[in-house]
């Protein structure tokens, strides 16, 4: 019954390969994100869909593409990793901007 | 744009003192506010939230928060804090206007026996 399920919870890959990271969310939210928290902690936004549509992108490079294919979905597919791309990346789900909920992260380590 | 100020990094405060984390956001519009707690190698809980109402909110574990529009902060208290407490805080503000959650960049609460 987890509300916000994420998939892996680690990734361990060689520079260059291409990734992707799933999340679903079982609570019926209306928006869904993806925040990326580097070794020093701090948590910044990179995408949120709102009903398969994405509503923001906040200057992440272009090898980040997010997909929705439904509302109770968001994956995250990263091209060509860069040893700068290890962080953890939480995926989140929000409803009318007042509850949002997080999933447990995905430590990606590229080496 | 919206942003969220934590003064302090570190908090090393001994078991059953009382802590006060301070957050301080920048918007004269309406904002929700939050705090969340992240223990080591877990994800985001949510402690408590202000939406609208009583200034005074009061979330899971004992712990409070105090919003104060003139000041522009929502600082977070706990009368006596316990080993389990230790866990890095993050205040996050949510503008009614756009869709997404901004985060201070955390304070580290380090609980002592």
């Amino acid at each position: 019954d987890t509300a916000v399920s994420q998939t892996p919870k680690y990734l361990v890959t060689q520079m260059g390969n291409d990734k992707s990271i799933k999340c679903e969310q079982n609570l019926g939210h209306d928006t869904m994100y993806w925040y990326k928290q580097d070794s020093k902690k701090f948590l910044k936004i990179m995408f949120s869909y709102n009903n398969k549509e994405l509503i923001i992108n906040e200057t992440v490079p272009n090898r980040f593409s997010p997909k929705s294919p439904d509302k109770a979905h968001l994956n995250l597919h990263i091209n060509s990793l860069e040893l700068g791309d290890s962080a953890v990346y939480f995926c989140a789900s929000s409803l009318l901007r007042t509850l949002y909920t997080f999933g447990s992260g995905t430590r990606l380590t590229v080496v | 744009a919206q942003s969220v100020t934590q003064l302090d990094s570190q908090v090393p405060v001994f078991e059953e003192a009382p802590v006060e984390l301070r957050c301080n956001y920048s918007s004269s519009v309406s904002v929700y506010l939050f705090w969340y707690v992240q223990y080591p190698n877990q994800g985001l809980q949510l402690l408590l939230k202000y939406l609208s109402g009583s200034t005074l909110v009061k979330g899971i574990n004992g712990f409070e928060a105090e919003f104060n529009k003139s000041q522009t902060s929502f600082h977070l208290r706990k009368p006596s804090v316990h080993i389990s407490d230790t866990a890095e805080y993050f205040c996050a503000v949510s503008d009614r206007d756009t869709d997404k959650l901004i985060f201070g960049t955390g304070t580290r609460l380090q609980v002592f026996p």
